[in-house]
């Protein structure tokens, strides 16, 4: 069955540190997004994009960088990992004219 | 963006029906309203879509008023697995910049 999968599903990092989450589905969709999930604000998009070579900046894409060099995954890179960065990360995607988005489980990530 | 706001909680009993309502007062003439159904430590699931007037499936109902300004969410007949956070979603995936999620209702259903 097509899926859509996250890893590391826990992280704990350092402040300054560089860090990379990866997100891979097998739907060949040409959309992908990243939210992060933080109580008080529901779900923010991060970044998105709509195929290969392409990228986009959303709500609170400050600190954050994706790549997209084939349909199946957009990693997330936070260059140098804050405090304020600790959040839950959703990774997403849908095919280009349905706008139903299929999530990954999710990645925890602590920044100490 | 479309500023969305829906109610932190809500609690109902088995059997009842829960209406809950996403206020969009700025929505975008090209924006749907989709709604996501969501279980501690697991991502958001899709539950319907609409742009206007009623939609129906088999798990739910989303009524859409004229204006488009709000829209209501109805889960007829809950059971105590409805027990999640319900989010509304405005905009489309073509505008990704202006994709804006509600801050989430938690339902919980009581035996």
């Amino acid at each position: 069955d097509a899926e859509i999968t996250q890893s590391p599903r826990h992280k704990i990092t350092e402040t300054g540190r560089q860090v990379t989450l990866a997100c891979h589905q097998t739907w060949n969709h040409n959309n992908m997004f990243w939210y992060r999930q933080d109580l008080g604000h529901g779900l923010r998009l991060i970044h998105y994009s709509y195929g290969v070579h392409d990228t986009n900046k959303g709500e609170v894409s400050d600190g954050y960088s994706v790549s997209r060099s084939n349909t199946e995954d957009l990693p997330l890179t936070l260059e140098s990992a804050a405090s304020s960065q600790t959040s839950v990360y959703f990774c997403a995607s849908s095919e280009a004219d349905v706008d139903e988005q299929f999530f990954g489980p999710g990645t925890r990530l602590t920044v100490l | 963006l479309a500023k969305t706001t829906q109610p932190i909680s809500m609690d109902s009993y088995e059997g009842q029906e829960v209406n809950i309502t996403c206020s969009h007062n700025n929505i975008a003439t090209n924006d749907y309203i989709t709604w996501y159904q969501q279980f501690p430590s697991q991502g958001p699931r899709f539950i319907i879509q609409g742009y206007k007037t009623k939609v129906t499936n088999e798990v739910a109902s989303l009524f859409i008023p004229a204006d488009r300004k709000s829209s209501t969410l109805s889960l007829p007949r809950v059971s105590l697995s409805d027990t999640a956070v319900y989010y509304c979603l405005v905009g489309v995936s073509a505008a990704g910049n202006k994709l804006t999620f509600g801050g989430g209702t938690r339902v919980l259903v009581k035996p």
